[in-house]
């Protein structure tokens, strides 16, 4: 059974880190590439990024690239997301999802809850 | 960026009725568009993939069409478990974009 299961969310200042993890099962990981997509209170899904199977390239939206870092360990079955210099803005539940060629997101995490406030 | 349109927003309907939801894609992204359902407390789940077809385990009453700009989602003969928010998705480019969501409501 496929499983993707996210750790690391809690409460935090402005300005603050966080890093999230996304342990996967029941699945050969290093064949796919990862995403993270989060949901603020009330909002509809953003895609936040992405990760291709070897780790090789990394997308990331507009709204967080430089601040946001994306990686992930093959041999551990494990995908990251070190967020830097948080903002309000950030809150939201974020979920990570795997995709294989030409495909979409067809699983997905339960999320996990990030709060950036002070 | 492509921009992802949904319409219409929120939608109310009846068990058995059968609806439409559009998606237009500011420019072209061929076939490579996804439809999600998002219920809450529960992770979104993919219904169609590559513009019409039907992931596995989804009900035959969900159909989709379209490629280019233009795409629907069709729901025939609502059932009381699709009542939920529903999500089209680019995956031609990056950055991946999501329509703003349509949420179908009970009437």
């Amino acid at each position: 059974e496929v499983q993707l299961l996210e750790s690391g969310g809690g409460l935090v200042k402005p300005g603050g880190s966080l890093r999230l993890s996304c342990a996967a099962s029941g699945f050969t990981f290093g064949r796919y590439g990862m995403n993270w997509v989060r949901q603020a209170p009330g909002k509809g899904l953003e895609w936040v990024a992405s990760i291709t199977s070897g780790g090789h390239y990394v997308f990331y939206a507009a709204s967080v690239k430089g601040r946001f870092t994306i990686s992930r360990d093959n041999a551990k079955n494990s995908l990251s997301l070190q967020m830097d210099d948080l903002r309000a803005d950030d809150t939201a539940l974020y979920s990570c999802a795997r995709d294989i060629e030409g495909m979409p997101y067809d699983y997905w995490g339960q999320g996990i809850l990030v709060t950036v406030s002070s | 960026d492509i921009q992802m349109t949904q319409s219409p927003s929120t939608l109310s309907a009846s068990v058995g009725d059968t609806v439409t939801i559009t998606c237009r894609a500011s420019q072209s992204i061929d076939i490579w568009l996804a439809w999600y359902q998002h219920k809450p407390g529960k992770a979104p789940a993919l219904l169609i993939y590559k513009a019409f077809s039907l992931a596995g385990g989804v009900p035959s009453r969900f159909s989709a069409g379209g490629s280019g700009t233009e795409f629907t989602l069709t729901i025939s003969s609502l059932q009381p478990e699709d009542f939920a928010t529903f999500y089209c998705q680019q995956y031609s480019s990056y950055p991946r974009t999501f329509g703003q969501g349509t949420r179908v409501e009970i009437k």
